[in-house]
């Protein structure tokens, strides 16, 4: 089966930096995604990799390693509003547009 | 553009009842797909479709029907519901099946069956 492991919660302070890891054992790989999605809200796409490496995009960065199918979110100088659940999805071989998603980390941001 | 719009925000059902929820978008995208998301489970794929008249089953298809007549709709069916399928909801559109294209998700349709 397909396994996407997340850490379910995590609290930093406001203006900090903050890494949220994702690890998989998927049968195949074609890209990995990340999602922000605040409370009663939609997902939004705020990353996408498929080769290692780190992405950068303003605040946010995305880290992949497919020989250690492991990714990482980092956000930096955090704010308030970045409070949300972060969602971690890949996609498998064969599987088109498919998504598979992780359970999500609760990022709490306090003062 | 309006982007992936979806009705109703909010629907109760008795055991039983069937309803449609309503999925369109107005990007001219080509895939469409129906995720649930419940407590703990994080979103899992009901059904997609790869362009008009074609739909296959996801990972959780069962008791959910669906038809893509348009590009622009996706229309999700509950033909007997049952509490079990109290849940939110996500449509979500890309403009290909290509490798990374981003998906975009409609605000979602929060469903409650009693």
């Amino acid at each position: 089966g397909q396994n996407i492991d997340q850490p379910t919660e995590m609290t930093a302070t406001e203006g900090a930096i903050v890494q949220i890891n994702c690890t998989y054992q998927t049968s195949g790989f074609n890209g990995l995604f990340w999602y922000q999605q605040h409370a009663g809200e939609a997902p939004t796409f705020l990353s996408y990799n498929v080769l290692d490496g780190l992405e950068e995009k303003g605040r946010f960065s995305s880290f992949l390693s497919r020989s250690k199918g492991y990714s990482y979110l980092l956000l930096k100088e955090l704010q308030m509003k970045d409070s949300a659940s972060y969602l971690c999805a890949v996609i498998l071989t064969g599987g088109g547009n498919k998504l598979t998603f992780g359970t999500g980390t609760q990022l709490k941001v306090e003062l | 553009n309006a982007g992936v719009t979806q009705t109703p925000k909010f629907q109760v059902l008795k055991t039983g009842q069937s309803m449609t929820l309503q999925c369109a978008q107005d990007m001219n995208h080509e895939y469409m797909s129906w995720y649930r998301q419940d407590p703990g489970m994080g979103l899992r794929l009901i059904h997609y479709s790869v362009g008009a008249g074609i739909t296959d089953q996801g990972e959780v298809p069962n008791g959910y029907n669906v038809s893509r007549s348009t590009t622009e709709d996706f229309p999700l069916r509950l033909l007997s519901a049952a509490p079990s399928q109290t849940s939110v909801y996500f449509c979500a559109s890309s403009y290909s099946t290509g490798w990374g294209e981003t998906q975009y998700f409609g605000p979602g349709t929060r469903l409650l069956v009693l």
